[in-house]
């Protein structure tokens, strides 16, 4: 069975510093690869995915994350984060031969002091 | 678009009761349908994948007698967890498969068993 890890639990940075959150996953056949997030009492949501093409895929709200094929990761970056990006990061994999079933890494918690 | 409604947002049940929670697709219609379980400060764990008109396919180590799945129209999968007992108090989430192999994620449902 697959598993996704986040290599960091909580991360606390400031406003405009620049994020980058680790995901790495362990499958051996080819995978779907997502990011979502959960704002403080919302619902998650969408923020890219990569299938196939350029393994540097954007985002919304200024997100960006590279598939790094030989590492088995892809890793989640932002330039300049915003008071408005804290959040609970989620990186998910889902093989492509698995009927679009998710598995969710543990998550990381963003929280961006203004 | 693709907006994922669940009802209730909260419940609150007597050990040894049902309860039935609903999943909808608002906006489109999904063939597909996935439970998800997330206790706190941990990650979403799918419990069952929902197709409509078919039974529903669980995961390891769920119970399907337990968590009966209704996937009844390309708008509505329900979840009844059956007998419930304190340990099944966490929080239950949907999510819809849209057009793209996208899933659109519900607000969840908190329960919990007294």
């Amino acid at each position: 069975a697959q598993s996704v890890s986040q290599h960091n639990h909580h991360v606390i940075l400031s406003e405009a510093a620049s994020l980058e959150l680790g995901c790495n996953y362990s499958y051996g056949g080819t995978v779907n690869l997502f990011w979502y997030v959960q704002y403080p009492g919302q619902h998650l949501q969408l923020l890219l995915k990569y299938f196939s093409g350029d393994p540097l895929v954007k985002g919304i709200k200024g997100f960006e994350a590279e598939f790094i094929k030989s590492k088995f990761s892809f890793n989640l970056r932002k330039p300049s984060v915003q008071w408005s990006d804290t959040a609970e990061y989620f990186c998910a994999v889902s093989p492509k031969a698995a009927g679009n079933k998710l598995t969710f890494g543990g998550g990381t918690r963003v929280l961006v002091k203004p | 678009g693709a907006v994922v409604s669940q009802h209730p947002s909260w419940v609150i049940c007597k050990s040894g009761t049902s309860v039935k929670i609903e999943c909808r697709s608002l906006d489109f219609q999904a063939t597909t349908m996935f439970w998800y379980r997330q206790f706190p400060k941990q990650s979403l764990m799918l419990m069952a994948t929902s197709n409509e008109g078919s039974k529903a396919t669980y995961e390891q180590g769920v119970e399907k007698d337990k968590f009966l799945i209704n996937h009844a129209s390309l708008t509505l999968s329900t979840l009844t967890v059956t007998s419930a007992h304190p340990e099944d108090s966490s929080f239950y989430i949907c999510s819809a498969q849209g057009q793209g192999n996208e899933q659109y994620f519900g607000p969840g449902t908190r329960l919990t068993v007294t």
